[in-house]
């Protein structure tokens, strides 16, 4: 069965500093891996997706994600964060049929 | 409106009342999705619809009965919930159930308070 690993359930740092969110999943099969974030009172929007190709993907708000398939990774970064992007970030595998599966999220907080 | 809208957005219920949440999709969509999403813990997968056909009914339990009229609206009608009950509902839609690429439009969900 797939499964979706974070491995930090709040990462607090300042703002400018570089970030890292983990992200491990098992999976026997070829998988598609997102990344979602959730702001305060609001739904999840995808952040990046990695399907196939180039290992680093790029994703909005400067956010990237690199795609490790012999650590079965896909780590999400930032070189400099900012207060707005204090929120909940899931990480989520597809490996066939209709099921997302989300991890538990990571809550960033960027403080000044 | 666009994207995915739900409604109410908070919602305050007895455990005797009977209540309905609402979600449309705008996006044109042919697959939405209700999840349970409680702290601490991952999102919980409730009931898929693919072109008005329900495909999933993830072990939940009877008190949570949804209805897909067309492809653009999903409700949850809920009655005699029971405190553990109480998370944010999220609705979520996708252009197809099953192609692996596409990802999933959330709405901002619904605060359900059950008291």
């Amino acid at each position: 069965a797939q499964s979706v690993t974070q491995l930090d359930s709040q990462v607090p740092v300042f703002e400018e500093a570089p970030v890292e969110l983990r992200c491990n999943y098992s999976s026997s099969v070829s998988v598609y891996l997102f990344w979602y974030v959730q702001y305060p009172n609001q739904g999840l929007q995808l952040l990046l997706k990695y399907l196939s190709g180039s290992t680093l993907v790029k994703g909005i708000n400067g956010f990237e994600a690199e795609f490790n398939k012999s650590q079965t990774s896909f780590h999400l970064r930032k070189p400099s964060v900012h207060i707005s992007d204090t929120a909940e970030y899931f990480c989520a595998v597809k490996t066939g049929g209709f099921k997302t599966i989300f991890g538990a999220g990571t809550r960033l907080f960027v403080k000044a | 409106e666009t994207g995915v809208t739900q409604t109410p957005r908070h919602l305050v219920m007895g455990m005797t009342n009977k209540k309905s949440l609402k979600c449309e999709q705008h996006l044109g969509h042919n697959a939405m999705y209700w999840y349970k999403q409680s702290a601490k813990k991952p999102l919980e997968l409730m009931f898929v619809y693919s072109l008005e056909e329900r495909v999933e009914n993830n072990s939940v339990p009877s008190r949570f009965s949804p209805e897909c009229p067309n492809s653009s609206h999903l409700f949850l009608h809920l009655h005699t919930l029971q405190p553990e009950d109480s998370a944010l509902y999220l609705c979520a839609s996708s252009q197809d159930l099953l192609a692996l690429d596409y990802e999933q439009y959330f709405g901002p969900g619904t605060r359900l308070t059950v008291t």
